[in-house]
């Protein structure tokens, strides 16, 4: 049962264009969000989070959005960079649990 | 500050076999979580230990199984191989200062299992 999904397994950007990779969960106990991002033969590596008293968080070219009603998050990347193509995973978290959730992943290309 | 190591990098077994897969958390991480990565289907949780106990456990059989060092060091174990226990597992370690706290991951590089 996927509680997180990313329903875009890819996505291919322009140099310098925005990038909005999608997420979706189900479980309304979530309430801390994370995205992750994946190079090749390396570990997923932190890159934003939120939490669920707000609806947006920036950090950079990263903004993270939530949508608590409709369940759904988004993470924009502007503008995009081709050092930015690897795959991104987003995770979700309950407040009384350790365990973190993760989507199926988005693998971005930034085209140069 | 080293970030989190797995080891081994990549190991070949056959069906049948067993097989335990190390990793060493960032110093002063207590919490260790193990996750199986295949095509299509994501970070799948497999377990958490924090001070040496396992407490939370996601829906993989008993097969596999973990324990964790007074170090914080963290090992998994898989028994008798399927073919399907070919993926990537990582493993992430998190301060986990307390019990309900929100904490990063850092994710180590992985240990890429083929079963044959």
């Amino acid at each position: 049962d996927q509680q997180v999904k990313q329903n875009s397994p890819s996505l291919s950007v322009q140099e310098g264009r925005i990038s909005i990779l999608n997420c979706d969960y189900t479980n309304s106990m979530f309430d801390y969000f994370l995205w992750y991002k994946k190079y090749p033969a390396e570990g997923p590596t932190f890159l934003i989070s939120i939490s669920s008293i707000k609806d947006k968080n920036e950090d950079g070219r990263f903004t993270v959005f939530l949508n608590k009603s409709a369940k759904h998050l988004s993470l924009h990347i502007v503008p995009s960079q081709p050092g930015d193509s690897a795959v991104y995973f987003c995770a979700a978290s309950a407040y009384t649990g350790n365990q973190f959730y993760f989507g199926t992943g988005t693998s971005l290309t930034v085209i140069p | 500050k080293a970030g989190v190591t797995q080891t081994p990098r990549y190991l070949i077994k056959t069906r049948g076999q067993q097989v335990t897969l190390s990793c060493s958390p960032i110093s002063g991480h207590r919490s260790v979580s193990w996750y199986q990565q295949t095509p299509g289907q994501g970070l799948q949780f497999l377990f958490e230990y924090f001070s040496e106990t396992q407490r939370n456990k996601g829906n993989f059989p008993g097969r596999f199984s973990g324990r964790q060092f007074s170090n914080s060091r963290s090992e998994m174990n898989v028994s008798t191989l399927e073919l399907g226990d070919s993926a990537l597992y990582l493993c992430a370690s998190s301060l986990a200062a307390s019990i309900s706290s929100y904490n990063e991951q850092f994710f180590g590089p992985g240990t890429r299992l083929t079963v044959l």
